[in-house]
């Protein structure tokens, strides 16, 4: 059965630098979202990204943020410029029509 | 405000109990209605989902959902559960307008003993 697969399953990074992180979606699917859960609370939208744009992002996706689907096959979450806050679990989604997302298993970020 | 509750954070159920998780959802509208569930090192794997119609809905690994207008309710059960059902389970919500935006609630973490 197909899944939606993220890389790298940890990543650790120093304050102010920029990470990338990686999901590579189902490949039929159409429509694709980051989500973040920090460690004790509620998994959060950040942004939904359909047609090579995004759709909707939430008041967290700030200028920090940005997402790309550089080659058709991988969807990535840029964080510029890295904060203590950010560390998070990061999930990635995938829809082939907007109805039901299909989750892969996140990246656990930590910034120190 | 929109809001999605999990009221039980943990549950603990003997294996072959029956297994009943809440969720409460406060929006304008009945928006649309799932059930995810996280095993470790897992990503959320969709259970079931309730759009409209038929108020009992079927998911997988034997699991069912009830949608109570009434109640605001949308509540996840399974008549018996196996170890294998240990895991956190999250509902969640998306508006009419804007499926892709799922709110989700805090999680229920459920431990099965023998």
């Amino acid at each position: 059965e197909p899944e939606v697969t993220q890389t790298p399953s940890h990543q650790v990074t120093q304050m102010g630098q920029e990470v990338i992180l990686r999901c590579v979606p189902i490949s039929n699917h159409l429509y694709f979202y980051w989500y973040r859960q920090i460690l004790g609370q509620k998994v959060e939208f950040l942004v939904s990204f359909y047609n090579n744009e995004i759709s909707e992002k939430s008041e967290i996706f700030d200028d920090q943020f940005s997402v790309e689907r550089p080659d058709g096959s991988n969807f990535t979450l840029k964080i510029r410029s890295t904060k203590l806050e950010d560390s998070a679990m990061y999930f990635c989604a995938s829809s082939p029509d907007e109805e039901t997302q299909y989750f892969g298993p996140g990246t656990r970020l930590l910034v120190l | 405000a929109q809001s999605v509750t999990q009221p039980d954070i943990h549950i603990t159920v003997s294996e072959g109990a029956s297994l009943e998780l809440r969720c409460n959802y406060s929006y304008g509208a009945t928006p649309y209605l799932f059930w995810y569930v996280q095993s470790p090192g897992q990503g959320l794997q969709l259970l079931l989902k309730y759009f409209s119609g038929d108020t009992l809905v079927q998911g997988i690994k034997g699991f069912e959902a009830e949608f109570k207008r009434s109640q605001s309710s949308f509540n996840l059960r399974k008549p018996s559960v196996h170890w294998s059902d240990a895991a956190e389970y999250f509902c969640a919500v998306a508006p009419t307008d804007s499926w892709g935006k799922l709110q989700f609630g805090a999680g229920t973490q459920v431990v099965v003993t023998p």
